[in-house]
């Protein structure tokens, strides 16, 4: 099964800029998607197809994707961007990264 | 409104079964594929199964393959996962998230929609 690691925490200053790596074999050629997950809540699609983000989702929220890491990354972090970010993407079926804690402080 | 969700889940003892239902409204469900996601207590997301549109293709994890059967019904908007000999370790809060279109590839579209979760304990 394909795999797809991610670091288990990132720790940013309000306003600052967080980036968060999701690393799996040529992921590059594949689409990467990332979601955030609050504490109970389900999980959000925050990007898709790499860099695209869904209605609704804030302008700080971008995400690239190159070689064998793509990247979540969150420009002027404000304290409600603290969550879960799980990244996402198929290899023969969808897999799911490990996740990663941002906190906020 | 586009909206799933779940019902089902319960205590159940080793080795018993579970049916899960994910319920589809606000859009059309029979042109989506469609999967299953859980979470484990404090773990991070795993995904399941899939099925397509049409449920002409399925796929599974390997930590259920055997024991767990996903299904759909599209004239019920109704999407399904038959769950038999479970064990501890299938202990989560159960997803069913929606993925891509029928006229789109798979992982071209991201699970874009999710339920509120139903959650299943294994235990004696």
């Amino acid at each position: 099964s394909y795999e797809l690691t991610q670091p288990p925490s990132v720790s940013v200053s309000p306003g600052q800029t967080a980036s968060i790596a999701c690393s799996g074999d040529k992921l590059g050629n594949k689409f990467a998607y990332w979601y955030q997950q609050k504490p109970g809540q389900s999980p959000v699609l925050v990007i898709y197809q790499d860099d695209k983000r869904p209605s609704g989702i804030p302008e700080r929220f971008s995400g690239s994707n190159s070689g064998n890491t793509a990247t979540l990354t969150i420009s002027g972090t404000q304290a409600v961007d603290e969550a879960d970010y799980y990244c996402q993407a198929w290899d023969s079926n969808p897999a799911f990264g490990g996740g990663t804690r941002l906190t906020v402080l | 409104e586009v909206q799933l969700v779940e019902s089902g889940g319960d205590l159940v003892q080793p080795g018993g079964s579970l049916r899960l239902s994910c319920a589809a409204s606000g859009f059309p469900f029979s042109s989506y594929s469609m999967n299953w996601v859980r979470q484990a207590p404090g773990k991070g997301l795993e995904w399941i199964s899939y099925i397509s549109h049409s449920a002409t293709t399925i796929y599974y994890a390997d930590s259920v393959r055997g024991r767990f059967t996903i299904s759909r019904d599209n004239a019920k908007n109704s999407l399904y996962l038959q769950m038999n000999s479970l064990r501890d370790e299938d202990t989560a809060v159960y997803y069913c998230a929606r993925d891509h279109r029928w006229t789109t590839p798979p992982g071209d579209d991201g699970m874009d929609v999710w339920g509120q979760g139903t959650t299943v304990v294994v235990s004696s």
